[in-house]
């Protein structure tokens, strides 16, 4: 069964203040693994794809980075409007199944 | 429409009452997933269609829970005699297929059972 671990649960960050997200993963195969920021009363935002272990993606602060057991999803000098639950999933390369696994995501509150 | 919606955005139901979600997904997208999000938690896996067809409904928790796309665009899920346990937020996604293809979300349901 594959399994998607998100740490830590809640983050606490001052502006300027850089830090990582962990997500760690048991999958059989991965096809791909994808980093979504949700905020509150809203539904995921896509923001990374990653295919192979040594792969890295930037977007303005945010940087993901994946290998074979986990992914980092880098934040440099966060912002308060960066305040957000960051998800984290997978999706299998076997069995044809096409349906991602979520974690519970990081709950990240940016202070002025 | 530029993403995908949903409708409505709010809902409260009486328990065991019918109700109706609607998902209009991006034009041209293949693939529609349905997936329930409670509080504090991730999105868990409902349904999912290619087309109008329904590929895997495993996610499904009872048989009051049912999920069409009858033309492969516009997709419908309907709750029957709600309970409250079903009190969540029902988000919707669409890709352009479901291989390595990435899925995008609208703003998702949130049904109140009473």
């Amino acid at each position: 069964e594959d399994q998607v671990t998100q740490s830590p649960e809640a983050l606490r960050l001052q502006e300027g203040e850089s830090s990582s997200l962990n997500c760690s993963y048991t999958v059989s195969g991965l096809r791909g693994l994808f980093w979504y920021r949700q905020d509150p009363g809203k539904g995921p935002e896509f923001l990374f794809t990653l295919y192979s272990a040594g792969e890295e993606k930037e977007k303005e602060r945010l940087k993901a980075t994946l290998t074979k057991k986990e992914s980092f999803l880098h934040i440099t000098a966060p912002k308060p409007e960066d305040s957000a639950t960051y998800l984290c999933a997978v999706q299998a390369e076997s069995g044809g199944s096409y349906i991602p696994t979520f974690g519970r995501g990081t709950s990240l509150i940016v202070h002025p | 429409g530029a993403g995908v919606s949903q409708s409505p955005r709010y809902k409260v139901a009486k328990r065991g009452q019918d109700v109706a979600l609607r998902c209009d997904p991006i034009s041209g997208h293949v693939s529609l997933f349905w997936y329930q999000q409670a509080l504090g938690q991730g999105p868990e896996f409902l349904t999912y269609f290619q087309n109008e067809a329904q590929l895997d409904k495993s996610g499904l928790p009872s048989d009051r829970f049912f999920a069409e796309r009858p033309e492969g665009s516009v997709s419908t899920l309907k709750i029957q005699r709600t309970q409250q346990e079903d009190s969540a937020v029902y988000l919707c996604a669409s890709s352009l297929d479901s291989s390595r293809e990435t899925q995008y979300f609208g703003p998702g349901t949130r049904l109140l059972v009473l």
